[in-house]
C-alpha cells in the first residue's frame, strides 16, 4: 500500500532561520511522482514541485530546495532563511504512474510551519 | 492563481440534506479530480473524471458521486448528508495524455458544514 508520512506536526522558527520539513513516502511500484504543496490559511493547495522516481537530483528554487533519497524513501523540503509569509501547512504526496490514468494523490497530514518575526 | 474556480465557497447543511458543489477546470485541462479534507488532515482522493466518466475512486461511498460537462468543467454531489462530511472539498484539474501523469493543480475550495 502507498503511505506517506509527515512526522513533524508543527514546526516554530524565528524569521531568517532555515528549517526542514522531513517526508517518508512507501510504495511498491517502481515509477511514481512525488509532491510538494504548501496550503496557505486561506485554504488554496499551492503546488511547489514534483519529482520522478527515476530522477534523484536535488533540486533548487530560489529559498526552496529539495533533498531526494531513493536509499531512505525521502523526500525532504528545506526553506533557507525563511520568511513570515512561509507561514503554512506543507503537504508531501506521492502518485503512481499509471498509463491511462492521472495518478490520485496520496497526501501526508501536513507540517504547519509557523515563522514568527 | 491556476485558474480552478470551486463554487460556492463556504456552504451549510442540515444532516440529509444534499449538496452539489462545482469545479471550473483550467484552461486546457482534460481532467478533474475531488478530494476531502477534514480539518487537521491531508486531502483524501475522492474521485477523478476523464472525458465525462469517472476514472478512479477512492474509499467513499456511493452516496458521493460526480459529473463531468463537455467543456471540463464538473459538479461532486453528496446525498445524505452526514456530520462527518464536514470538510473542506478540493477540486483539482490536469491534463491527461496516453504517456503522462500530469500536476494537478488546485482551487480554493468549498467548506462544507453539516449541522
Amino acid at each position: 500500500a502507498q503511505k506517506v508520512t509527515q512526522a513533524q506536526t508543527e514546526i516554530s522558527v524565528v524569521e531568517k532561520e532555515d528549517v526542514t520539513l522531513d517526508c517518508v513516502y512507501e510504495t511498491r511500484d517502481t515509477t511514481y511522482y512525488l509532491f510538494w504543496y504548501k496550503q496557505p490559511p486561506s485554504g488554496e493547495l499551492v503546488f511547489l514541485i514534483r519529482r520522478n522516481s527515476f530522477d534523484e537530483q536535488n533540486e533548487i528554487s530560489g529559498r526552496y530546495s529539495w533533498n531526494f533519497q531513493k536509499s531512505t524513501s525521502s523526500f525532504n523540503f528545506t526553506i533557507t532563511a525563511s520568511q513570515v509569509v512561509d507561514s503554512a501547512v506543507y503537504f508531501c504526496a506521492l502518485s503512481e504512474a499509471a498509463m491511462g490514468s492521472q495518478g490520485n494523490l496520496i497526501f501526508g497530514k501536513g507540517t504547519k510551519l509557523s515563522v514568527k518575526p | 492563481e491556476t485558474g480552478v474556480t470551486q463554487s460556492p465557497t463556504h456552504l451549510i447543511k442540515t444532516r440529509g440534506q444534499q449538496v452539489t458543489l462545482r469545479c471550473s477546470s483550467q484552461s486546457g485541462h482534460n481532467t478533474v479530480s475531488w478530494y476531502q479534507q477534514a480539518l487537521g488532515q491531508g486531502p483524501q482522493f475522492i474521485f477523478q473524471y476523464y472525458r465525462e466518466e469517472e476514472n478512479g475512486r477512492g474509499n467513499f461511498p456511493p452516496r458521493f458521486s460526480g459529473l463531468q460537462f463537455p467543456n471540463y468543467s464538473s459538479e461532486l454531489n453528496v446525498n445524505a448528508l452526514e456530520l462527518d462530511d464536514s470538510a473542506l472539498y478540493l477540486c483539482a484539474s490536469s491534463l491527461l495524455t496516453s504517456s503522462s501523469t500530469d500536476t494537478q493543480y488546485f482551487g480554493p475550495g468549498t467548506r462544507l458544514t453539516v449541522l
